[in-house]
């Protein structure tokens, strides 16, 4: 069965303080996994897609990268506007086109 | 476009009644997706239609939830009858489904409180 696991669940940092949020997967044959953004009361907002091991997606301060095994979402000099829930989720290969989301990694910007 | 739309934004209802929500795909998509989000089970999927078909509904919990896609800019989820345990917040996704791309686009969601 396919699983997402991100870390951590929580993390805080301050203005500037660069970090990375993790997604470890298992599914049989990748066709994509995907990473969104969700702020309180809001449904999650599409930031990434990666396919392949090695590529690598920017957008703004985020940076994706992915491996067999697991995608780094990497935040450079984060500001307080980047605080949310960060989910990360996968796409099987084979099957259906449906998505499996992992728990999220909630990120808290202190100024 | 303006995106997915979900109504309502919130809905309180006492157990045991029956409660539909509402979804309107962006224009062009052909997959449609329903999700409840929890605090204790994240984001799931329950049921997926493509083209207006349902395509997958093993997550639907029980026989009380059903899924209707009449056309392709409308769906509705129903509760009936309805339990404190179905309070969470319910999504609507939709895609383009193709050999490319298939980026789910989310509405604002429902969230559902069942007294």
């Amino acid at each position: 069965e396919d699983q997402v696991t991100q870390s951590p669940e929580a993390l805080r940092l301050q203005e500037g303080e660069s970090s990375s949020l993790n997604c470890s997967y298992t599914v049989s044959g990748l066709r994509g996994l995907f990473w969104y953004r969700q702020d309180p009361g809001k449904g999650p907002e599409f930031l990434f897609t990666l396919y392949s091991a090695g590529e690598e997606k920017e957008k703004e301060r985020l940076k994706a990268t992915l491996t067999k095994k697991e995608s780094f979402l990497h935040i450079t000099a984060p500001k307080p506007e980047d605080s949310a829930t960060y989910l990360c989720a996968v796409q099987a290969e084979v099957g259906n086109n449906d998505m499996r989301f992992g728990a999220g990694t909630r990120l808290t910007v202190k100024p | 476009d303006a995106g997915v739309i979900q109504s309502p934004r919130h809905e309180v209802t006492e157990m045991g009644q029956e409660v539909t929500l509402r979804c309107k795909p962006i224009s062009g998509h052909n997959s449609l997706f329903w999700y409840r989000q929890t605090m204790m089970r994240g984001l799931e999927l329950l049921i997926y239609f493509n083209n207006n078909v349902p395509i997958d509904d093993s997550g639907m919990p029980e026989d009380r939830f059903s899924a209707k896609m009449p056309n392709a800019s409308f769906s509705t989820l129903k509760i009936q009858p309805s339990e404190p345990r179905d309070s969470a917040v319910y999504f609507c996704a939709s895609s383009l489904e193709d050999r490319g791309e298939n980026i789910q686009y989310f509405g604002a969601g429902t969230r559902l409180s069942v007294l």
